[in-house]
């Protein structure tokens, strides 16, 4: 039972290239989320799915879309990658409803620098 | 507005004295204030949360206290260990979930 699991670890782009975030949970938890961290800033919610084929906008959208492929994975694109998306980047899963009263399961996270 | 304050931002305490860190919220509808401890380069773990339907949660050495009338929470560590020290972060929820900027806890030996 690995939890949430993201890849890939560690990314460096130069700006206006694109890459997907991968995560995948085997929890069997219907909801998931984005987020990025930056430094003094906390986790931000970049999008949450409630679950499979449905998406919604968290507090910092912008830049980014989403894919909930099926009820394990939830991808995250960068279509054309900017400086200021430089960040960690956690996907989290959770039981029942989105943004319920239940504890969010993290990843590792992944570290990616925009040149 | 809807932003949760953490305070302080950077807490340094002696092994085996307590530690508190304070969130304080504005949106009354919340109603789910979870606490995430992050250790340097790993991902945020859940350490306790509580529901506002109770004033106070105890887990061993950790505690939460809430108070809905004042909008603000507190996470407790007594008895604090070296391994105690990471950065600290609140959450409260409603129809979002918002957290604070975190608490960095030094552990002086």
């Amino acid at each position: 039972n690995a939890g949430v699991t993201q890849t890939p670890k560690f990314q460096v782009l130069k700006t206006g290239q694109s890459m997907t975030l991968q995560c995948a949970q085997d929890m069997n938890h219907n909801s998931m989320y984005w987020y990025r961290q930056d430094p003094g800033m906390g986790l931000r919610l970049i999008y949450y799915s409630a679950s499979e084929g449905t998406t919604d906008k968290g507090e910092v959208p912008n830049g980014y879309n989403v894919s909930r492929l099926n009820k394990r994975e939830f991808s995250l694109r960068l279509e054309s990658a900017a400086p200021s998306q430089t960040s960690v980047y956690f996907c989290a899963s959770s039981e029942g409803a989105a943004l319920s009263n239940q504890p969010q399961h993290f990843g590792d996270g992944t570290r990616l620098s925009i040149l | 507005g809807e932003n949760v304050e953490q305070h302080p931002s950077t807490l340094s305490v002696q092994e085996g004295d307590s530690a508190v860190i304070k969130c304080t919220y504005s949106d009354s509808a919340s109603n789910y204030f979870p606490w995430y401890k992050q250790e340097l380069g790993k991902r945020p773990q859940l350490i306790i949360d509580i529901r506002s339907n109770v004033g106070e949660k105890k887990d061993q050495r950790i505690a939460v206290t809430l108070n809905k009338t004042a909008k603000h929470f507190s996470l407790h560590i007594t008895e604090t260990q070296p391994e105690d020290s990471a950065v600290y972060f609140c959450a409260r929820r409603d129809d979002k979930i918002i957290f604070g900027k975190g608490t960095r806890l030094h552990i002086l030996p």
